[in-house]
């Protein structure tokens, strides 16, 4: 079974408007982290924001805002007021396995275009 | 204030030679992760590794690949022999500790087998 689901291949919003992209994600551990990551054209990968398993309120940095629903298991990242600049692929991944996780599990990603 | 780095961005290799990819952690970084990213897909997880220790190899392909992070300098992915299967971005990432810290990563070296 896959670890992280992103079900939207791709994704249109017009700018200022807010976006949801959808991830859920699958583990029988209690401790884990979900993580969104932006990868825009140049290939980077930019951290964009975290929420630990167990956060009870909602993680936000700046636009970005997690949806954390954690009987559905799953992890929405919300893009308000999108700029141009959002234009990327976005990666949802999660990292269980205690306080010795090793590796991230990264899902195959959603790619965003802003429209102006 | 440097972030982690890697180096060469772009490599281009012939079929049977070696790729040797180096990462270099954020300052105060001892934790090191090697990804890989095939065209269209998510990044997967290959190697973990400590200083002069390889903590969790279990997204390595079983040959040709090989990870170090010695005392000194930075840490090495190296593949032998590629094959153009091999053609992907290979992504470094580092973190302070092993709890739930964010991974911060490289720009990435994007290999090409001809």
């Amino acid at each position: 079974a896959q670890k992280i689901t992103q079900t939207q291949p791709g994704m249109f919003v017009q700018e200022k408007e807010a976006v949801t992209l959808d991830c859920t994600y699958d583990t029988s551990d209690q401790s884990y982290g979900l993580f969104w990551y932006k990868q825009p054209s140049s290939g980077e990968m930019i951290f964009l924001i975290y929420q630990g398993s167990y956060d009870e309120q909602n993680a936000t940095e700046g636009r970005y805002s997690l949806n954390f629903q954690k009987a559905r298991k799953s992890a929405n990242l919300v893009i308000s007021a999108s700029q141009l600049g959002d234009s990327a692929m976005y990666f949802c991944a999660m990292r269980e396995g205690g306080w010795t996780g090793n590796q991230f599990y990264f899902g195959t990603g959603t790619s965003l275009t802003v429209i102006p | 204030n440097a972030g982690v780095m890697q180096n060469p961005r772009h490599l281009v290799r012939r079929r049977g030679q070696e790729a040797r990819l180096r990462c270099s952690p954020m300052k105060g970084h001892s934790h090191v992760y090697w990804y890989r990213q095939l065209p269209e897909e998510g990044l997967k997880f290959m190697v973990y590794l400590q200083k002069e220790n390889i903590i969790d190899e279990s997204g390595m392909p079983k040959e040709r690949f090989s990870a170090e992070f010695p005392k000194e300098g930075p840490s090495i992915l190296r593949i032998q022999q590629v094959v153009r299967g091999d053609s992907a971005a290979y992504f470094c990432a580092s973190s302070r500790t092993s709890v739930y810290n964010e991974q911060f990563f490289g720009p990435g070296t994007r290999l090409t087998v001809l």
